[in-house]
């Protein structure tokens, strides 16, 4: 079975310094693995997937993730953060079995502070 | 290019009560999806549906029921709502079922049920 760990649900971080959300996954298969979005109100929006390609993956606002098998991790990281990154953070991960069905982390809260 | 859209976007139910949910994709999808999302859980998945004429249980089906419609419409049914089921509900839609592609969501319906 496919499962996806996110370390802290809640991380603060200024404005202007790294932003590391972590991300770990399980699967008995090669995986595809996915970090969205989700701001106030709204429904997920992709950042970024892994599909087997590179293994540093660059995605949308600046943020990038390293996809790093030896680890089962995926964790995302933007070098400086903003105002506008405040938002709810999913690692994903889906795979040849099960029906490609992708399961979700629990999410990570980013606090961005003045 | 409305993407997914969901109907209605909050509803309020008594204990008992039934409703459908409606989910429409205009991407030409061959997958869709529900998911439901309560706090500290990240996105539970309900039912998918592969493609037209399928449709399979997930995490969480017990007290839901979903029917493919055609290849836009992918609704799901509360037969007798509890107020386990407060929670929010997303619709989903991906190209295909291969893991790879990404999931494109709506902007999700705020059920609560007393």
């Amino acid at each position: 079975a496919q499962s996806v760990t996110q370390l802290g649900s809640h991380v603060s971080v200024s404005e202007g310094a790294l932003v590391l959300l972590r991300c770990n996954y399980s699967s008995s298969v090669p995986p595809y693995l996915f970090w969205y979005v989700q701001y106030p109100n709204q429904g997920l929006q992709l950042l970024l997937k892994y599909t087997s390609a590179a293994t540093l993956v660059k995605g949308i606002n600046g943020f990038e993730a390293e996809f790093k098998k030896s680890e089962t991790s995926f964790h995302l990281t933007k070098p400086s953060a903003h105002m506008s990154d405040a938002a709810e953070y999913f690692c994903a991960v889906s795979g040849h079995t099960g029906g490609f069905k992708t399961i979700f982390g629990a999410g990570t809260r980013l606090f961005v502070k003045a | 290019n409305a993407g997914v859209t969901q109907t209605p976007k909050f509803q309020v139910l008594k204990t008992g009560q039934s409703m459908t949910l409606q989910c429409a994709q205009d991407m030409n999808h061959n997958s869709m999806y529900w998911y439901r999302q309560d706090p500290g859980m990240g996105l539970r998945l309900i039912y998918y549906s592969a493609s037209e004429g399928t449709t399979d249980k997930g995490e969480v089906p017990n007290g839901y029921n979903v029917s493919r419609l055609n290849k836009r419409e992918f609704s799901l049914r509360l037969e007798s709502a509890a107020p386990s089921q407060t929670s929010v509900y997303f619709c989903a839609s991906s190209e295909a079922g291969t893991g790879a592609t990404e999931a494109f969501f709506g902007q999700g319906t705020r059920l609560t049920v007393v």
